[in-house]
């Protein structure tokens, strides 16, 4: 089956830190690839996406590759700030660009950052 | 950008009462609407599809009878969780998808407490 698999939180950098949240995936076909990011007391928004192998999404100094051969789409940032703090989701959607296909989420990662 | 809102952000209803919340998206039609539940500090779980003009499509596990979906335009969908109980307490996400492109766009949610 489908699903995602991302790193267990939390994680506590210091501004400026390289952050790197690792996810994995497990997927037939051919998935389009996903970072969404919640902010305390709001509901998901779309930070960055991949939609085939060697694809890099990237937004606001974020960015993950799509690596087809280790099923992985890792997002880093080489310097984060205190407003970055947040919970970060790794989802799939497992027909690609297809109509009517609900995204697949990981369990989310939250991520604090202290000045 | 596209928008989508949801009402209400949050309620509070007494046990065995019916509460309706509403997911539209402003500026742009959506033929399908996804409904998500998230419990606390934990990801995502879809529980149903929503396509207009038609019956939802519950996901296995998901009491249709209980989670009344209505998706009367393309621009609007309703969830009603009837007869609630506090087990149903929980954050409740709706997105909408784009006609071109198949893009994915999230509600703010609303947050259901039931007493």
């Amino acid at each position: 089956g489908n699903s995602v698999t991302q790193m267990e939180g939390p994680v506590t950098l210091s501004e400026e830190a390289f952050l790197t949240i690792n996810c994995t995936y497990t997927a037939t076909g051919y998935p389009s690839l996903f970072w969404y990011v919640q902010y305390p007391g709001e509901g998901l928004q779309l930070l960055l996406k991949a939609t085939k192998a060697d694809d890099k999404g990237s937004n606001k100094g974020f960015e993950a590759t799509y690596r087809k051969e280790t099923t992985s789409f890792h997002l880093e940032k080489g310097s984060v700030q205190v407003s970055d703090s947040a919970v970060y989701f790794c989802a799939l959607s497992p027909r690609g660009n297809q109509a009517g296909t609900a995204l697949i989420f990981g369990k989310g990662t939250t991520l604090s950052v202290s000045s | 950008g596209a928008v989508v809102s949801q009402h209400p952000s949050w309620v509070i209803c007494k046990s065995g009462t019916s509460v309706k919340i509403e997911c539209r998206s402003l500026d742009f039609q959506a033929t399908t609407m996804f409904w998500y539940r998230q419990f606390p500090k934990q990801s995502l779980m879809l529980m149903a599809t929503s396509n207009e003009g038609s019956k939802a499509t519950y996901e296995q596990g998901v009491e249709k009878d209980k989670f009344l979906i209505n998706h009367a335009s393309l621009t609007l969908s309703t969830l009603t969780v009837t007869s609630a109980h506090p087990e149903d307490s929980s954050f409740y996400i709706c997105s909408a998808e784009t006609l071109a492109g198949y893009e994915q766009y999230f509600g703010p949610g609303t947050r259901l407490t039931v007493t």
